[in-house]
């Protein structure tokens, strides 16, 4: 049973610290995606990758994010650095975006917590 | 105004009830449409897709209604396990633009 995976699962810091999440996408799946949920602002989009070129990154702060796909079994997001404003849990979710399918499957989620 | 909205509800049902929920989106190119359910704490999970007028599934069905600009769900014969969050997502563009609602909250009573 294919699942996309993430690390770690709770990630408990100090602002101003560097914060790196990972992400394995299922394999073969040529789309990967970056959310953040927080109770406020729901579920928002942080930038994805289609062929592991960065397609979007518009909803990440530029200045203290960053978000990069060494290869095709690794995605990863970095904080760097961290404030508390960035507490949320950061889902990773992956997709075959061909041939008219749009489905995308998350993993289980990083929560961050920036004290 | 939002890409795409829900009724954040909640939406509190007996066992064995039908609900439906709505989900309204502004653009027109908007091509396809996806049901997700998110339980308390976890991540969200496809429930179902539409890339035409409608699905189905066992008791979950999902209509298109491209005229009026909105996706509904029908949950027949709802069950305790059916109580979590249901999240409309929708595509434009050609899968370059994906825009969550907010999500509507479901409690199934016995």
């Amino acid at each position: 049973d294919a699942r996309v995976t993430q690390t770690p699962r709770d990630k408990v810091t100090e602002m101003g610290q560097e914060v790196t999440m990972r992400c394995q996408p299922i394999l073969g799946h040529n789309t990967v995606f970056w959310y953040r949920q927080t109770m406020m602002q729901g579920l928002e989009l942080l930038a994805y990758f289609r062929n592991r070129a960065p397609l979007d990154d518009s909803g990440m702060p530029k200045d203290r994010f960053s978000a990069e796909m060494p290869d095709a079994t690794l995605a990863t997001l970095k904080i760097q650095p961290s404030e508390p404003r960035d507490s949320a849990v950061y889902f990773c979710a992956s997709g075959l975006m061909t041939s008219g399918r749009g489905e995308q499957f998350f993993g289980p989620g990083t929560r961050l917590t920036v004290l | 105004r939002k890409e795409v909205e829900q009724d954040p509800g909640p939406f509190n049902v007996p066992e064995g009830a039908t609900v439906a929920f709505n989900c309204t989106y502004s653009n027109s190119a908007s091509q396809s449409f996806f049901w997700y359910r998110q339980d308390c704490r976890k991540e969200p999970k496809l429930l179902m897709s539409v890339y035409s007028s409608g699905n189905e599934d066992g008791r979950f069905t999902a209509q298109l209604n491209r005229a009026s600009q909105y996706i509904s769900l029908l949950i027949r014969d709802s069950k305790l396990s059916d109580s979590a969050t249901y999240l409309c997502v929708v595509n434009v563009y050609n899968f370059n633009k994906f825009y969550f609602g907010s999500g509507t909250k479901l409690n199934v009573k016995p």
